[in-house]
């Protein structure tokens, strides 16, 4: 199974602040690479798929980028309502493998 | 509008067994892969079962192999996961989820229902 890894598994940030999770997985996924976003007691959010491409009606703060094993979200400028946990999952094959999560707190 | 709605969840005794429905509304239900994938109390998503547009193909998660079964039926535009021989360890929030083909990416979910095995 490909196992995916998500740094760091929290942080810390103001309004503003330009935010970046990384993700690896432990073989190449190509760009097989989607993120998502969740909030307390929602349904998981698609925010970009095929690793850099952004879901229609996201906010364009929201970018990916990486190929290959190593991948990148980037909020490029944080806003009250991305205080989230997010997760990348890689759709390269099955069993398809998630993250552990990244939450984004308030600083 | 597309639409994903989930039911079936509930209490269920440890070695018990439970069926999820998942009803698809606003998309042409039968032209889409669809899988389900589980959040316990607190942690991460687990992806859990992948079905293809026919029911052609179908994969499981090794951690539900043998005791989770998927099916749909494109004439009801639903779907469908028979959840047999369950333990604690299957406790938790059961969403569906549409996938689309070229990439495979997850791009609609469901609300998800809550599965709680304990006695």
């Amino acid at each position: 199974d490909i196992q995916m890894t998500q740094s760091p598994s929290s942080l810390s940030a103001s309004v503003g602040d330009r935010v970046t999770i990384t993700c690896r997985a432990s073989q190449t996924i190509s760009s097989y690479l989607n993120w998502f976003q969740q909030k307390p007691g929602k349904a998981p959010k698609l925010l970009i798929y095929a690793a850099s491409s952004l879901q229609s009606g996201v906010p364009s703060r929201f970018s990916g980028s990486g190929s290959g094993t190593d991948f990148t979200l980037t909020i490029s400028s944080l806003q009250p309502e991305d205080f989230a946990t997010y997760y990348c999952q890689q759709s390269y094959t099955t069993p398809r493998t998630f993250g552990q999560g990244t939450k984004v707190e308030i600083k | 509008e597309v639409q994903l709605v989930e039911s079936g969840g509930g209490l269920v005794q440890p070695g018990g067994s439970l069926r999820l429905s998942c009803a698809a509304s606003g998309f042409t239900f039968s032209s889409y892969e669809m899988n389900w994938v589980r959040q316990a109390p607190g942690k991460g998503l687990e992806w859990v079962s992948y079905i293809s547009s026919g029911a052609g193909t179908i994969h499981y998660a090794d951690s539900v192999k043998g005791r989770f079964t998927i099916s749909r039926d494109n004439a009801k535009n639903s779907l469908y996961l028979q959840m047999n021989s369950l333990g604690a360890e299957d406790t938790a929030v059961y969403y569906c989820a549409r996938e689309v083909g070229y990439n495979n990416y997850f791009d609609y979910w469901g609300q998800g229902t809550l599965v709680t095995v304990s006695s």
